[in-house]
């Protein structure tokens, strides 16, 4: 069964303060990673897709990276419009169940001004 | 493009009625999905579709029906609703898997549904 994982459940910085996020995941066959932000009260917004491990993929203040076992998203001088919740998931290669995504339960990021 | 778009955006219902959430998506998606998100238990698969008139069950369909009868549309329903399915509801698309690249999922902004 897939899993993901993300570390940690919420993060509080200060504007300007760089820190990562982390997703670990287990899948049988990894077809592509993916990035999504959430603000409250809306839908989530595809960020990025990883797709091997050492692929790298960049936006703004945000920095995916991917490793056999887990991504990182890097956050460079985050900003107060930066604060939402991070949803990490994983799409496997495999059989009749390469539609499906297995999402983590999201890190919660606030970043006070 | 509006992209995905779900109605209503707030329905509260009492035990035993039925609803129908609609879900409409004008990127020319073929794959098109029903999520629901709950507290702690992060995105679930209810149903999804590959086609137009196809559909098949993901991870927590019971309770649930679902309709694909036009390729931009895919219609969710709930016959008998109950408390345990008090939950905000998500509908996606994205591309056939056969496109290399665009595995990625488009996403709705969502119905609130509160069954009393």
């Amino acid at each position: 069964e897939d899993q993901v994982t993300q570390s940690p459940e919420a993060l509080r910085l200060q504007e300007g303060e760089s820190s990562s996020l982390n997703c670990s995941y287990t899948v049988s066959g990894l077809r592509g990673l993916f990035w999504y932000r959430q603000d409250p009260g809306k839908g989530p917004e595809f960020l990025f897709t990883l797709y091997s491990a050492g692929e790298e993929k960049e936006k703004e203040r945000l920095k995916a990276t991917l490793t056999k076992k887990e991504s990182f998203l890097h956050i460079t001088a985050p900003k107060p419009e930066d604060s939402a919740t991070y949803l990490c998931a994983v799409q496997a290669r495999s059989g009749g169940s390469n539609y499906k995504l297995t999402f983590g339960k999201g890190t919660l990021l606030t970043v006070n001004p | 493009n509006a992209g995905v778009t779900q109605t209503p955006k707030f329905r509260v219902l009492k035990t035993g009625q039925s609803m129908t959430l609609l879900c409409a998506q004008d990127m020319n998606h073929e794959y098109m999905y029903w999520y629901r998100q709950d507290p702690g238990m992060g995105l679930r698969l209810i149903h999804y579709s590959v086609g137009e008139g196809t559909t098949a069950k993901g991870e927590v369909p019971d309770g649930y029906n679902v309709s694909r009868l036009k390729k931009q549309n895919f219609l969710l329903g709930l016959e008998s609703a109950a408390p345990s399915q008090t939950s905000v509801y998500f509908c996606a698309s994205s591309y056939s898997t056969r496109d290399r690249g665009k595995y990625e999922q488009y996403f709705g902004p969502g119905t609130r549904l509160t069954v009393t």
